[in-house]
């Protein structure tokens, strides 16, 4: 069975100080990769979303970045955090065979001081 | 631009009443829907979902209606159990579940509260 892990579970970082949260996923291969964060009143925003190796699309602009080292692997990252990227951080997968559905991660609370 | 749209932050029903939660969208290119269901501090679950050649599914309780000339969904849960408490996400997507990106875009959520 496939099964999606990501941490750290809870964050709290200064402003300024960098960022990076990871997400793997197992028992499948080649999946669509995503991050979205829930931010108040806005639902959950798709921030990236990956349909392969090094292939990443940003679909908002921000103070993030995504990578895609390994197949199963996506990474979200930051230089230099901002107050208003406080937030619950979501990576979900996708494929083909899961007939439009998205499964996602426990997420990561991100509190920015 | 909100896409998908839930008006309603949220509601309140008795439990073994029937929940109708709502959900519109302005894009007609969606082609395939789904429901969320979302604990604190928890990833969503996948609920129920829809496609667009269709105008209702049914899942045990849960229902999902879609009027495709009104750009609706809505979501029945009969009856409503103490249980469903939980935010509730609708989400769309235009590629029919097979394209090679699968993204969705989801509404802003209604948290349900069900009543004792």
């Amino acid at each position: 069975s496939q099964t999606i892990h990501q941490w750290p579970a809870t964050l709290v970082q200064p402003v300024g100080s960098p960022l990076s949260l990871e997400c793997t996923v197992e028992g499948t291969s080649n999946p669509n990769l995503y991050w979205y964060r829930q931010a108040a009143g806005r639902g959950l925003q798709l921030l990236f979303y990956s349909v392969g190796i090094g292939q990443i699309s940003s679909e908002v602009p921000q103070n993030l970045s995504a990578s895609r080292p390994q197949d199963r692997q996506f990474i979200l990252s930051s230089k230099k955090l901002l107050l208003s990227d406080s937030g619950f951080y979501l990576c979900a997968w996708g494929s083909d065979r899961t007939g439009g559905e998205l499964f996602f991660g426990e997420g990561s609370r991100l509190t920015v001081l | 631009d909100q896409q998908v749209k839930q008006n309603s932050p949220s509601l309140s029903v008795q439990e073994g009443r029937i929940s109708i939660l709502n959900c519109d969208y302005t894009n007609s290119m969606f082609d395939y829907f789904l429901w969320y269901k979302k604990y604190p501090a928890e990833g969503p679950t996948f609920l129920i979902s829809i496609s667009s050649i269709k105008d209702k599914n049914e899942d045990g309780r849960f229902t999902v209606f879609l009027n495709k000339s009104a750009k609706h969904l809505s979501l029945h849960i009969v009856p409503s159990q103490p249980g469903d408490s939980a935010v509730y996400f609708c989400a769309a997507s235009g590629d029919g579940g097979s394209s090679n990106t699968g993204k969705l875009i989801f509404g802003q959520g209604t948290t349900l509260q069900v009543k004792p």
